[in-house]
């Protein structure tokens, strides 16, 4: 059950796209569709962004989209706006009922 | 409103034991298996188990199997986290999680992605 891996910071200006990798094995994140990515603004709980690699929850803004290719998968935040400025996690399904995180990215509005 | 509460965290000494719980709402808590996820102090998210709807499966990280026990009790809508010989490194936030498609899904069902946080409960490990 290795973590994910995301580059630990990213950084982009208003109205920028920033793309976030997340790089895992054919045995998770390259096996399965079960790729989440989560927002955490500072002390509050993760809000689900992606699911299913690319697909968005209602509410969530266009300008945040997913994709994967092989064993890596990418968060791309376009029109980046003040409120975009928090901590992005990866998340994939493991086999056997197993799920791993990445150890996040800190995304920085310049 | 679809709701997460959890409660029980709190200060142990190492070899401890602690009971976490999470109250739910406005979903048919019986129909979605759930999750708790931990986070260390400045540190990143860590799935720490998973529970089927019914209760007969229950999933682990390698890093708590045989010390914490996942179950649910589906007649109070409340998920559990029963944690023994507890650790320094145990020390985190803990949430719980529900998974975004019910196991009563038709058609199009996602699983393994959780859509629904709690604002978590504290759990320290310290002498």
């Amino acid at each position: 059950q290795s973590a994910l891996t995301q580059p630990p910071s990213a950084s982009g200006s208003p109205g920028q796209s920033v793309t976030i990798s997340c790089t895992g094995t054919s045995s998770d994140l390259g096996g399965y569709n079960s790729v989440s990515w989560y927002q955490q603004h500072p002390g509050k709980a993760p809000k689900l962004l992606i699911y299913e690699v690319s697909q968005r929850p209602s509410g969530v803004p266009d300008r945040f989209s997913g994709s994967r290719s092989g064993n890596t998968a990418s968060l791309t935040v376009s029109g980046l706006q003040a409120d975009d400025e928090a901590d992005y996690y990866c998340s994939s399904y493991a086999g056997s009922n197993n799920r791993v995180f990445g150890g996040g990215t800190k995304l920085t509005v310049l | 409103e679809v709701q997460v509460v959890e409660s029980g965290g709190g200060l142990v000494q190492p070899g401890g034991s602690l009971r976490l719980s999470c109250a739910t709402s406005g979903f048919t808590f019986r129909y979605y298996a759930m999750n708790w996820v931990r986070q260390a102090p400045g540190k990143g998210l860590e799935w720490v188990s998973a529970i089927s709807d019914s209760g007969d499966g229950t999933y682990y990280a390698d890093s708590v199997k045989g010390r914490f026990t996942i179950s649910r009790d589906n007649s109070k809508n409340t998920l559990y986290l029963q944690m023994n010989s507890l650790r320094a490194e145990d020390t985190a936030l803990y949430y719980c999680a529900k998974e975004l498609s019910s196991t009563r899904c038709v058609g199009s069902c996602y699983y393994y992605h959780m859509d629904v946080w709690g604002k978590g409960t504290t759990v320290t490990i310290s002498s």
